[in-house]
């Protein structure tokens, strides 16, 4: 097992065009976390899943952002109509269901122009 | 809400000697987890450290340790013998651990450690 896998790294789009990031975590893992992070900012949390249920949604996760964990393995993260805020390091983190470290993806970087 | 924060956004150390990285945090919780994370770059963000809140020992990690003052939500990263490869962001993280707390990680803006030759 390689780790925590996100595609693509990175993403240009112009922007109020959608795109979706894909996240496959540790094998085993029942979470998956989704966070964003900005220039010179801390990563900030979006949702995040057990298994295939979505337990908990920041309000940062406007409604033109959707998160998906099908059959509780990989996870799409899709941004509808982007816009230049959108910008950022999107960040995948996973972890066993009673260890507390999440292991985190490398990230996809997202630049809407 | 909680929150974490950390006032120094960049630090520098000479190579072999030690540095200390600061962070406080906010919460009316008394069960909870706090994490130093390192961010090299290009590179995803890796685990350093952790401390559990009911635990009184500091905890040790090598060259890495830190100094947890519940009392005064302060938990600081000392760095010891520090090595080029330690250059990085470091993010000091909580989360709580109590049943129905939230899982997710709270961080703070993060500390840019340069370590120099």
């Amino acid at each position: 097992d390689t780790g925590v896998s996100q595609n693509p790294r990175h993403k240009i789009t112009k922007r109020g065009q959608n795109v979706t990031f894909r996240c496959d975590p540790i094998s085993e893992h029942n979470r998956l976390y989704w966070y964003r992070q900005t220039l010179g900012q801390g990563p900030e949390f979006l949702t995040y899943f057990q298994n295939e249920a979505q337990l908990e949604k920041s309000r940062l996760l406007s409604d033109r952002f959707s998160a998906e964990r099908p059959k509780g393995s990989f996870s799409t993260l899709e941004i509808q109509r982007t816009e230049q805020g959108d910008s950022a390091m999107y960040l995948c983190a996973s972890s066993l269901l009673v260890v507390t470290e999440a292991f985190f993806g490398q990230g996809t970087r997202l630049t809407v122009v | 809400a909680q929150t974490v924060t950390q006032s120094q956004p960049e630090m520098s150390v000479q190579e072999a000697e030690t540095v200390t990285l600061s962070c406080t945090y906010d919460t009316s919780e008394s069960d909870y987890y706090l994490f130093w994370y390192k961010q090299p770059p290009s590179r995803q963000m890796i685990l350093v450290i952790r401390q559990e809140a009911y635990k009184q020992q500091n905890a040790t990690e090598n060259r890495f340790s830190v100094n947890f003052q519940k009392a005064a939500k302060s938990f600081s990263l000392k760095i010891s013998d520090s090595q080029l490869g330690d250059a990085a962001m470091y993010f000091c993280a909580y989360r709580s651990r109590g049943s129905g707390g939230s899982e997710k990680l709270v961080f703070g803006k993060g500390t840019k450690l340069t370590v120099n030759p």
